[in-house]
Order: structure tokens, then sequence, then C-alpha cells
């Protein structure tokens, strides 16, 4: 059981450039979130999942998209990466709204 | 506008003295309430959790305690070990018109240190 797990681990992007960040959690939990966190700051939400094919916005979803197609899986798309959005990057599941979320490692994204 | 705020950015105890940390809100439209602890280089982890309806809740060393009128939760640690040295988050769930979807909002965040 290895939770919830995240790749890569660490990039450095061009401004311009766009990746994917994935994630995967093998809970079987309906519910999937991600975040940023930006130096001395706390985690604020970029965009949630209630299920596979339902998606809605965080607080801060500009610049980034997202898409669930599984309820394993759900990957975090930057397109046209920008300064503003060098953070560490979490992605949480958890089983409802009132459970705790489990939160994978992170990734660490660097644009220059 | 930061609806959740830790204002005390770093708390330094004695290992084996109380540690106690504090977080305040804004919005009325939180009815949930979860402590995250953060070591460098991972994700978070689940502490707590404390719903509205209740102003104590209890985890073996781990206590929260929810003060609605005051829009104030606070975790105490007892005793505190050197292992306990990490950032700690309070979060807060957003719930709108009987709807929650587990949307939380971050404090940001205070670093303890125990001292052995």
């Amino acid at each position: 059981n290895a939770g919830v797990t995240q790749t890569p681990k660490f990039r450095i992007l061009k401004i311009g450039q766009s990746m994917t960040l994935q994630c995967t959690q093998d809970m079987n939990h309906n519910y999937m979130y991600w975040y940023r966190q930006d130096p001395g700051m706390g985690l604020k939400l970029i965009y949630y999942s209630v299920g596979a094919g339902i998606t809605d916005k965080g607080e801060v979803p500009n610049g980034y998209n997202v898409s669930r197609s599984t309820t394993e899986d759900f990957p975090l798309r930057l397109e046209l990466a920008a300064p503003s959005q060098t953070s560490v990057y979490f992605c949480a599941s958890s089983k409802g709204p009132y459970n705790e979320q489990f939160f994978g490692p992170g990734t660490r994204l660097t644009v220059l | 506008d930061q609806q959740v705020k830790q204002n005390s950015p770093s708390l330094s105890v004695q290992e084996g003295r109380i540690s106690i940390l504090n977080c305040d809100y804004t919005n009325s439209m939180f009815d949930y309430f979860l402590w995250y602890k953060k070591y460098p280089a991972e994700g978070p982890t689940f502490l707590i959790s404390i719903s509205s309806i209740k102003d104590k809740n209890e985890d073996g060393r781990f206590t929260v305690f929810l003060n609605k009128s005051a829009k104030h939760l606070s975790l105490h640690i007892v005793p505190s070990q050197p292992g306990d040295s990490a950032v700690y988050f309070c979060a807060a769930n957003f719930n709108a018109g009987g709807t929650s979807y587990g949307k939380l909002t971050f404090g940001q965040g205070t670093i303890l240190t125990v001292h052995p």
C-alpha cells in the first residue's frame, strides 16, 4: 500500500514550457486535491476532484489544468510555465470531505 | 485576505514540557478543523481533527481545543518530545450551504522546536 505517490520529485522548467505532474493513489479514495506551497506560506488549493470525471477549481487555479479519468490518477498540467509557478506541489486524497487528507511527498518545481 | 492565521512563526520548548500552538480563523462557514505536521522534504501528515460541534478532541499526547465564539483553536502537545520538532499547520474545511468538498484553507504554519 503505497498511499499517494507523485512524480517527478524535482523539475526545472524554462519559461513557456509545459509539463504534467503525476499523482496516483491506491486507497480507492474518491476525493483528490492539488495544493501548492510557496516559501513561508501555507498550502493553497489549486484544483480538486470528487470522483472520476468531476473536477473543479480551488483558490489558485490560473495557469493549471487537471483531469480525472480514473479513481487512481489525478494529473496536474502546467501550460506556459511562469516564474510565479515556482513552488512545491502536493497531491492529496481522502475518503470523503470530512476525512483526513493523505498527502504525497511533493514535487519541487522551479521555473527559470 | 488570510482566513486562517497562525500568528506565531516559531515556538521553542523544552522536552517534557507542554507545546501550545495557536490558530485563528475569520470565516464562520468553516465547520471542521485539522492539524497537520510536516517534516522537511515530506508531505504533511494528519495529526488530529475537530468538528465545529465539539470544543475538545484528544488523541494520546495531542489535544485540540476549539473556541467558536473567539474563532480560535489550539493544539496542545503533552509531553513534548524532540521528534515533535516540525512545522505544524492548522487547516479549516469550508462548508457552503450544507455542501462540503473537503476544500481546506491552511494557515502559514508554526515551526516547533523541542530541545532535549
